[in-house]
């Protein structure tokens, strides 16, 4: 159990194009998923909490018009990297929790998404 | 806020033998969860082991095992009879026990497993 999927695992755009990723929950039901970003060698920095049927809510720093989230539901959220620069390459990684489950308080991680901007 | 400190970024065991990886916090809560992810090079994230910081007890799975010094702030991660599986990014969590409250992640700690 607690299985969470990222699609696509890798993608490669141009420059000034939107790239969409998408984190899905897929045998339990997320209120609350968390992106995170991960470049070579380093941790992971949380970039946004995002909650299923409200706003995101963004960590400091990370611009919310260029990293659109969007929980529509309560497997899925998506992240729109928006007018996409090589300085956006990066490793994203989502995570969810499962209010349901016997250790709600432990995230599961997505096998993240490898995005090169060219 | 909390921080996390991870002080060896990488480290290196034979397999067979056992390696301790250490990890220091700080936080003015008291309520709290600690937590070692497992980061091999697929990256894909893996849960290693979890404590609660109202247990006293320490937590141990299977192999991997934590030495959880609360008043000191120490958490240490112990893996026993290591195996080359093992060999991946160690990264130490913490999360205060609210609702809405986030994970923060130390540095990551490089295991190397040798033969």
């Amino acid at each position: 159990g607690a299985v969470v999927s990222q699609h696509p695992s890798w993608v490669i755009c141009k420059s000034g194009t939107s790239v969409k990723i998408e984190c899905r929950s897929l045998d339990f039901q997320a209120t609350t998923m968390f992106w995170y970003r991960q470049f070579p060698k380093q941790s992971l920095m949380l970039m946004a909490t995002s909650n299923e049927g409200s706003k995101a809510t963004y960590e400091q720093g990370v611009e919310k018009d260029k990293f659109l989230i969007n929980h529509a539901s309560l497997t899925l959220s998506t992240l729109t990297v928006t007018s996409a620069h090589p300085e956006d390459s990066s490793f994203y990684i989502c995570s969810a929790r499962d209010l349901e489950d016997r250790d709600p308080d432990t995230q599961y991680f997505g096998p993240g998404t490898r995005l090169t901007v060219l | 806020a909390q921080t996390v400190t991870q002080s060896q970024p990488e480290m290196s065991v034979q397999e067979a033998e056992t390696v301790t990886l250490s990890c220091t916090y700080d936080t003015s809560e008291n309520n709290y969860y600690l937590f070692w992810y497992k980061q091999p090079p697929s990256r894909q994230m893996i849960l290693v082991i979890r404590q609660e910081a109202y247990k006293q007890q320490n937590a141990t799975e299977n192999r991997f095992s934590v030495n959880f010094q609360k008043a000191a702030k120490s958490f240490s991660l112990k893996i026993s009879d290591s195996q080359l599986g093992d060999t991946a990014m160690y990264f130490c969590a913490f999360r205060w026990a609210g609702t809405a409250s986030k994970l923060t992640f130390g540095t990551g700690t490089r295991l190397q497993v040798t033969l």
